[in-house]
């Protein structure tokens, strides 16, 4: 079953804007997780924000949890080409991570 | 990045057949796990291991069987392929459970015709 599911499906922006990603889940977690992939390739670890966390900060990623609402998001400042990527969010929780379908994120030049 | 490996990288095969999937890994990492993607699911989760011969269904195990018999091994094999197999098989590593991140091989993209 999936635990997060990540909001919008797709996006599309002008390289140089930010980008933000949103991920709901429905059950209680120890983490969550975002991964990014690029296209035919592995996911690649991003960021992981403990359940006791409200914040996090890795270069131009920030991601936030509310744990209350059961979501998180993940904002990408002054986006690249690079950035364009399919990113996931995992929930962890027992023994394994639960993942969502993810974002479709397009960087316009 | 983190050493792991899947082989074979593509493959197609025909209804009915047995095939393995390989990862290797050169991490010593105790958790493995094989997850497959399909557009619209993202990952769901096969087997898993915690250890050498200790292994546990996940989410949707049924005609997969997995194997570990050396710390840097994990093999998942479809006992009779079928078309509903067909995706793309993801390797991933940890050094824990969910505590920690999860590095993934490059994938396997498998054709069942």
């Amino acid at each position: 079953s999936q635990q997060g599911e990540e909001d919008p499906q797709a996006l599309s922006i002008q390289e140089g804007e930010n980008a933000t990603m949103n991920c709901s889940y429905k059950t209680s977690i120890n983490n969550l997780q975002w991964y990014r992939q690029n296209s035919g390739r592995g996911l690649v670890h991003l960021i992981l924000i403990r359940s006791n966390e409200r914040e996090k900060h890795s270069g131009r990623l920030r991601v936030t949890l509310d744990t209350s609402k059961k979501s998180s998001s993940l904002l990408i400042t002054a986006s690249r080409a690079a950035d364009t990527a399919s990113y996931f969010c995992a929930t962890g929780s027992n023994y394994q991570l639960i993942w969502g379908a993810g974002t479709k994120l397009i960087i316009k030049p | 990045d983190a050493g792991i490996t899947q082989s074979p990288r593509h493959k197609v095969t025909e209804t009915g057949t047995p095939v393995t999937l390989r990862c290797h890994q050169t991490e010593n990492h105790r958790y493995m796990y094989w997850y497959r993607q399909d557009p619209g699911h993202g990952l769901r989760l096969i087997h898993y291991s915690y250890g050498v011969k200790d292994t546990d269904k996940g989410e949707v195990s049924d005609g997969y069987s997995v194997s570990r018999s050396k710390t840097e091994d994990f093999l998942l094999t479809l006992e009779s392929a079928t078309s509903s197999q067909t995706s793309v098989y993801f390797c991933a590593i940890s050094a824990q459970e969910s505590g920690t991140e999860a590095f993934f091989g490059q994938g396997t993209r498998l054709t069942v015709v």
